[in-house]
């Protein structure tokens, strides 16, 4: 069975600062996403990571895949507080069973 | 990016009632969607997997005779929850797999919001 497990659970931390959010999952994976989620709203794409040793930024953030540790990373740099959110990794195991599991979701709280 | 539109957007019923939520794909075809379920502060818990044509796919401990799971066309998936009761009250939320030049993407519903009185 595919386990996602995802650290922190929850965030707090001060505007500025950097900080990582790891995603550890327990089987080989086709592709890896990471989400965010804004209270009462539904998920939005963040990263689709293809391929081992795959890394792709998008202003503050920056995502990575080691698949042969079974590891991505999400990493802000210099955080701001609309960057306050859920965080979610997702592994996908489409090719196998069709499905596509999450993590528990990081809290981010951003401190002005 | 791909659309897909889901609705109702948040539904309040009473206990007993069935309740039908849609999920359109709007500008591409889904041969397979996904419901998931959200627990408050909690994560997607993927409760079937819907494939146009064919009965959907359910996750263990989901029951397929409370939630029922229609996908009639390449654009339309549809939720219903039958018999609803407060315990059943949840964030609903509906994806679609778009392949694309960039592989696979995964696109959300906006989410169904159904409070069970």
């Amino acid at each position: 069975e595919l386990k996602v497990e995802q650290n922190p659970l929850f965030l707090s931390m001060q505007e500025g600062k950097n900080y990582t959010i790891y995603c550890n999952y327990s089987t080989t994976s086709d592709r890896l996403y990471w989400y965010r989620q804004d209270p009462g709203k539904s998920l939005e794409s963040l990263f689709v990571l293809l391929s081992n040793g795959a890394v792709k930024q998008e202003g503050r953030l920056m995502a990575s895949l080691d698949t042969k540790a079974r590891l991505s990373t999400l990493h802000i740099t210099a955080a701001v507080h609309d960057l306050s959110a859920t965080y979610f990794c997702a592994v996908d195991i489409m090719n196998r069973d069709d499905k596509i599991i999450f993590g528990k979701g990081t809290r981010l709280h951003i401190l002005p | 990016g791909a659309v897909v539109s889901q609705h109702p957007s948040w539904v309040i019923c009473k206990s007993g009632t069935s309740v039908k939520i849609e999920c359109r794909s709007l500008d591409f075809q889904a041969t397979t969607m996904f419901w998931y379920r959200q627990f408050p502060k909690q994560s997607l818990m993927l409760m079937a997997t819907s494939n146009e044509g064919s009965k959907a796919t359910y996750e263990q401990g989901v029951e397929k005779d409370k939630f029922l799971i229609n996908h009639a066309s390449l654009t339309l998936s549809t939720l219903t929850v039958t018999s609803a009761h407060p315990e059943d009250s949840s964030f609903y939320i509906c994806s679609a797999r778009v392949t694309g030049m960039q592989g696979e993407k995964l696109f959300f519903g906006s989410g169904t919001q159904l409070s069970v009185l």
